[in-house]
């Protein structure tokens, strides 16, 4: 089986940085994903990590550590459109995704 | 905007009944997958497909069955549908190519009283 571990909860105050970490557990992995989800929407793709490293697209970056089986999405400068949920997933052999349970991101005035 | 559209995009059914969830995506991708989205679960895989006549379970298939005769649609069936059926359903494909990135239909809400 597999297991994805995220925070269920996070609150930042506008303008601030936030990291939002995540742990899995799987076999035949290749890569981990974060998306974003506005309540009532659907998820959106943010980044892909499948090396070691950290990948940077505008105010938001994501790390990834294949050794330590962990990840995060690091959002700078936040702005209150960010409040939203962010899923990580990881990418399995197959071309099957699994995905963590979610955190709610809450960006505070 | 990969061309996705998810038909009903809300549903209330009763206990018992089938059910039917159409995905049509209008750039003929080979693969398709079924969601559903629960609070606290985030979201599980149903079924997945990789090409006409080609499919697989997911995390959560027991209770449903998928069918993609075509290349643009992948049907999600719940052959009796029972209350813990009831959450948002999202249908999803990733491009050729891009295998990495998923992108996502507008979700259909099903009820199931």
């Amino acid at each position: 089986g597999q297991s994805l571990e995220q925070p269920s909860e996070v609150t930042a105050v506008e303008g601030a940085i936030v990291q939002i970490n995540c742990t899995y557990q799987t076999s035949g992995f290749y890569g981990l994903s974060w998306y974003q989800q506005h309540d009532g929407g659907a998820p959106t793709f943010l980044s892909y990590n499948a090396l070691d490293g950290l990948e940077e697209t505008g105010r938001f970056s994501s790390f990834l550590s294949r050794s330590d089986s962990y990840g995060y999405l690091l959002l700078q400068e936040l702005q209150m459109k960010d409040s939203a949920s962010y899923f990580c997933a990881v990418l399995r052999n197959f071309n099957k995704f699994y995905f963590g349970s979610g955190t709610k991101l809450n960006v505070k005035p | 905007d990969a061309g996705i559209t998810q038909s009903p995009r809300h549903k209330v059914t009763e206990t018992g009944t089938p059910v039917t969830l159409r995905c049509h995506q209008t750039e003929n991708h080979r693969y398709m997958y079924w969601y559903r989205q629960d609070p606290g679960h985030g979201l599980r895989l149903i079924h997945y497909s990789y090409g006409v006549k080609d499919t697989d379970k997911g995390e959560v298939s027991d209770g449903y069955s998928v069918s993609r005769s075509k290349t643009e649609d992948f049907l999600l069936t719940l052959e009796s549908a029972t209350s813990s059926q009831t959450s948002v359903y999202f249908c999803a494909i990733t491009r050729t190519g891009s295998i990495n990135e998923q992108f996502f239909g507008p979700g259909t809400r099903l009820t199931v009283l």
